[in-house]
């Protein structure tokens, strides 16, 4: 495979629920992002990681729980998401924090 | 505040029209600007790049510009078809590593 990989692409959870959305990346980046796209919002950063290393959080509920346990996976692991939290979410990967991102086809993810 | 601003929200041509869209910031202090299309449902495609140091990108029918004093990139598509009827983004990047999006210009090219 090739590029950025998102597993699954779609997700239905209750609120109770406890769930994994995985990223990969096949392009030997160095930086992973995690997205999150409501409707009629802009895209939202959440997670940036730099050489495994957290280095940004826009102030994201702690619902949301990041793990990146190398330079090609990044995890979101999610549990009692709220139905807001419905939306698209997205990964990318860049060379470097500041350099052209490239993205995954997102996990539509649903809180019922 | 920083802000990116893209404008029209949504657009309609005729296929074979030449088009602009444009996107705004607020704080110029930028590290590079990212040209992105989505598809309904579907991940983004990135576009163009232009480092803060350049004032355009081309790739194909696509070329970007960027003017930091005024805050504003523009992305220009020649010849427009059916198949580049997507959501445009435009995406900021700054030094401090903030990545700032706009909402979008839905674009649909009528055949």
């Amino acid at each position: 495979e090739t590029g950025v990989t998102q597993t699954p692409r779609h997700l239905v959870m209750g609120m109770t629920n406890k769930k994994s959305l995985k990223c990969e990346q096949h392009l030997g980046h160095n930086a992973m992002y995690w997205y999150k796209q409501s409707a009629k919002k802009p895209l939202e950063l959440m997670f940036v990681y730099s050489l495994e290393e957290r280095v940004e959080n826009n102030s994201v509920p702690s619902r949301f729980s990041p793990e990146c346990p190398n330079s090609s996976h990044l995890f979101l692991h999610l549990h009692t998401l709220q139905p807001e939290d419905s939306a698209l979410y997205l990964c990318a990967s860049s060379r470097g924090e500041s350099y052209e991102q490239y993205f995954g086809p997102g996990t539509r993810l649903t809180v019922t | 505040k920083q802000e990116v601003t893209q404008i029209p929200a949504a657009l309609s041509v005729p296929e074979g029209e030449n088009l602009v869209l444009n996107c705004s910031f607020t704080d110029s202090a930028i590290y590079n600007l990212q040209w992105f299309r989505q598809d309904p449902g579907k991940g983004l495609t990135s576009l163009l790049l232009i480092q803060s140091s350049q004032r355009e990108q081309t790739s194909g029918r696509l070329n970007a510009s960027l003017d930091k004093s005024s805050g504003r990139s523009t992305l220009y598509i020649a010849a427009s078809q059916p198949g580049d009827s997507a959501t445009y983004l435009c995406a900021v990047i700054y030094r401090d590593d903030k990545i700032i999006f706009g909402k979008g210009t839905r674009l649909h090219i009528l055949p």
